[in-house]
């Protein structure tokens, strides 16, 4: 069975510039979660999908940033414009209700 | 507001010792706390759940145990191995739907 895939692994763009990354979860997984981490910190939560519905998006920093999951199935989040400071590593997760979390390989985002 | 703390941040031991990473959490009131190894460059490794409910799980060599009353779960690797070093992190699902609330992590080297 796949697990939690992630497009791109890395990612450098110039400041001001859009973009946009990719999570396909787990097949059957109805929760969906994004986290990220920044150089130095621990890992942070951003937003919680169920289904295509936003259960929680607390974690985001700003309206710099969107998820979206039409259908959900894949999840994007877009970061525009994006700044210095949104360099790290943005991982994604999903989960059966109430269980363990799956984790993909993460996208590296270098803001420069 | 949860606070994971991982104690010690580093550890390198030889090849065969049996050694015990540790993490404490500041609010009690939790659903589950989730072990995690992570390897240099790659995603996060689900190891074990434990849900609040319980005291402990095995997998192999692995035993977490949790003490919620105290703030603190353990993760014990028997016989540790070369392929067992890795950051290993620790995460908290404190009722707030789901969202983990991650550590800093423990960086472990086992040197043969």
């Amino acid at each position: 069975e796949a697990g939690v895939t992630q497009f791109p692994s890395h990612s450098v763009i110039e400041k001001g510039q859009t973009v946009t990354l990719r999570c396909d979860p787990i097949s059957g997984h109805d929760n969906l979660y994004w986290y990220r981490r920044v150089m130095g910190k621990e890992i942070k939560f951003l937003l919680h999908f169920v289904k295509e519905s936003k259960q929680d998006e607390s974690g985001m920093p700003n309206n710099r940033f969107l998820a979206e999951r039409t259908g959900g199935t894949y999840s994007t989040l877009k970061v525009q414009p994006a700044e210095l400071e949104d360099s790290g590593v943005y991982f994604c997760a999903s989960s059966q209700p109430s269980d363990e979390q799956f984790f993909g390989p993460g996208t590296r985002l270098t803001v420069l | 507001k949860q606070e994971v703390t991982q104690i010690p941040a580093a550890l390198s031991v030889p090849e065969g010792e049996n050694l015990v990473l540790n993490c404490s959490f500041t609010d009690s009131a939790i659903y589950n706390l989730q072990w995690f190894r992570q390897d240099p460059g790659k995603g996060l490794t689900s190891l074990l759940l434990i849900q609040s409910s319980q005291r402990e799980q095995t997998s192999g060599r692995l035993n977490a145990s949790l003490d919620k009353s105290s703030g603190r779960s353990t993760l014990y690797i028997a016989a540790s191995q070369p392929g067992d070093s890795a950051t290993y992190l620790c995460a908290v699902d404190s009722n707030s739907g789901y969202a983990l609330n991650f550590g800093k992590g423990t960086s472990l080297l086992v040197t043969p």
